[in-house]
């Protein structure tokens, strides 16, 4: 079954460090999404690109995070200064979507679980 | 905006009980709509999905029907298993409008022997 991987896995860090998470979606989905998920939030909708080009990134806190898609088969999530407060589940989902045409549904990868201590 | 409302949980079932969770939405366009299920430590699946009015999406004895007129997408399940706790996540997509994919708070089942 094709599959979006997320890398790493688990990661900690040390406050005011830079994190980056990269995601590679599945081959020919052409938009992804970025989601944060926290007890208290739930899921949290950060960035979605189509065509690897950016559509919103207003949930996403500017200052400190950024998230890029250099090609096709890479996107990059970037928190830079981390904080405490940024520890969470970060998930990347793809999907294709083209004009009014059928859609089905988004594919989740298995997450990013970040620790900033 | 748009927005899912799911019923607070934990749903907690006896083995073999009927389920249903709720799950309302507003939405200014004609969304999809999805429910997606989290096992512990993993991420998000697909479990089931309605792209229009009077579908039913169904999938491992889960079922759920599109009803515009009263804005739901309930979640239901005949007779549930020990392996089907798990969080269970209502969603639209409003196709057409931004496409984005708005996720309910997620509803906890726990189902015991």
């Amino acid at each position: 079954d094709a599959r979006v991987t997320q890398t790493p896995r688990h990661k900690v860090t040390e406050m005011g460090q830079e994190v980056t998470m990269r995601c590679q979606p599945i081959l020919g989905h052409n938009t992804v999404f970025w989601y944060r998920q926290t007890m208290m939030q739930g899921l949290e909708l950060l960035a979605y690109f189509r065509n690897r080009a950016p559509l919103d990134d207003s949930g996403m806190p500017k200052d400190r995070f950024s998230a890029e898609m250099p090609d096709a088969t890479l996107a990059t999530l970037k928190i830079q200064p981390s904080e405490p407060r940024d520890s969470a589940v970060y998930f990347c989902a793809s999907g294709y979507l083209e004009g009014q045409g059928t859609f089905y549904g988004y594919t989740f990868g298995s997450g990013t679980r970040l620790t900033v201590v | 905006g748009d927005s899912v409302t799911q019923m607070e949980g934990p749903v907690t079932l006896s083995e073999e009980a009927f389920l249903t969770i709720n799950c309302t939405y507003t939405a200014t366009g004609y969304p999809s709509l999805f429910w997606y299920v989290q096992y512990p430590g993993e991420g998000l699946q697909l479990l089931l999905k309605a792209t229009k009015a009077d579908d039913k999406g169904s999938n491992k004895g889960f079922e759920a029907t599109y009803r515009k007129e009263t804005t739901s997408f309930h979640l239901e399940k005949g007779s549930v298993q020990v392996s089907d706790s798990a969080v269970y996540f209502c969603a639209l997509s409003d196709r057409g409008n931004t496409d984005k994919l708005i996720f309910g708070t997620g509803t906890r089942l726990q189902v015991f022997p």
